[in-house]
């Protein structure tokens, strides 16, 4: 029973590379979302998908894409990597038909920009 | 705007005692569901309660109760019995109609042996 797998758990990129952040669930979940956790500022919602093929942007879009082309994933996609970007990274999901089902977070990713 | 207050950015209780962390919450909306999440140094996220804001019955889990107080937008989390691996940073979090979730900046909780 893997829940949500987040992959990597630790990366370092320089300024202005690009990279992919990959998130899978298994639990036949409508919705994903990515997050970004800072230090004081709790969890922001970057990105969301309520299922394939259907995306939206959160609190905090700006420099990142993502796709959703099945249900089991959702990729996030750093094009041009920037300071501001170091972070921890997160990727959740949720059953859109249950309501009160709660978000299952995979591990984290921890993004170092240089 | 949909807002999540954690005043107390950090708390420490002694091991045995019990703590109470603070969460308040703004939403013109009447139908929502409220959380605590906890995240220990392994960065993990996970569930320690829910509540359904219908309900005026309190959920408790285990050694885990929360004090919900829907006029006063209120959602408060005790912790009874304190032990070591309670400590961590702790996250309210509410869930509107469409899976929209709103979390609070947290509260890092030290348990004093």
């Amino acid at each position: 029973n893997a829940g949500v797998t987040q992959t990597p758990k630790f990366q370092v990129l320089k300024t202005g590379q690009s990279m992919t952040l990959q998130c899978a669930q298994d639990m036949n979940h409508e919705y994903m979302s990515w997050y970004r956790q800072d230090p004081g500022m709790g969890l922001r919602l970057i990105h969301y998908s309520v299922g394939a093929g259907i995306t939206d942007q959160g609190e905090v879009p700006n420099g990142y894409n993502v796709s959703r082309s099945t249900t089991e994933d959702f990729p996030l996609r750093l094009l041009s990597a920037a300071p501001s970007q170091t972070s921890v990274y997160f990727c959740a999901s949720t059953s859109v038909s249950s309501y009160n089902s709660p978000l299952h977070f995979g591990n984290g990713t921890r993004l170092t920009v240089t | 705007a949909q807002t999540v207050t954690q005043s107390q950015p950090e708390m420490s209780v002694q091991e045995a005692e019990t703590v109470t962390l603070s969460c308040t919450y703004d939403t013109s909306e009447s139908d929502y569901y409220l959380f605590w999440y906890k995240q220990p140094p392994s960065r993990q996220m996970i569930l320690v309660i829910r509540q359904e804001a219908y309900k005026q019955q309190n959920a408790t889990e285990n050694r885990f109760s929360v004090n919900f107080q829907k006029a006063a937008k209120s959602f408060s989390l005790k912790i009874s019995d304190s032990q070591l691996g309670d400590a961590a940073m702790y996250f309210c979090a509410y869930e509107l109609t469409g899976n929209q979730f709103y979390f609070g900046t947290g509260t890092s909780l030290t348990v004093i042996p």
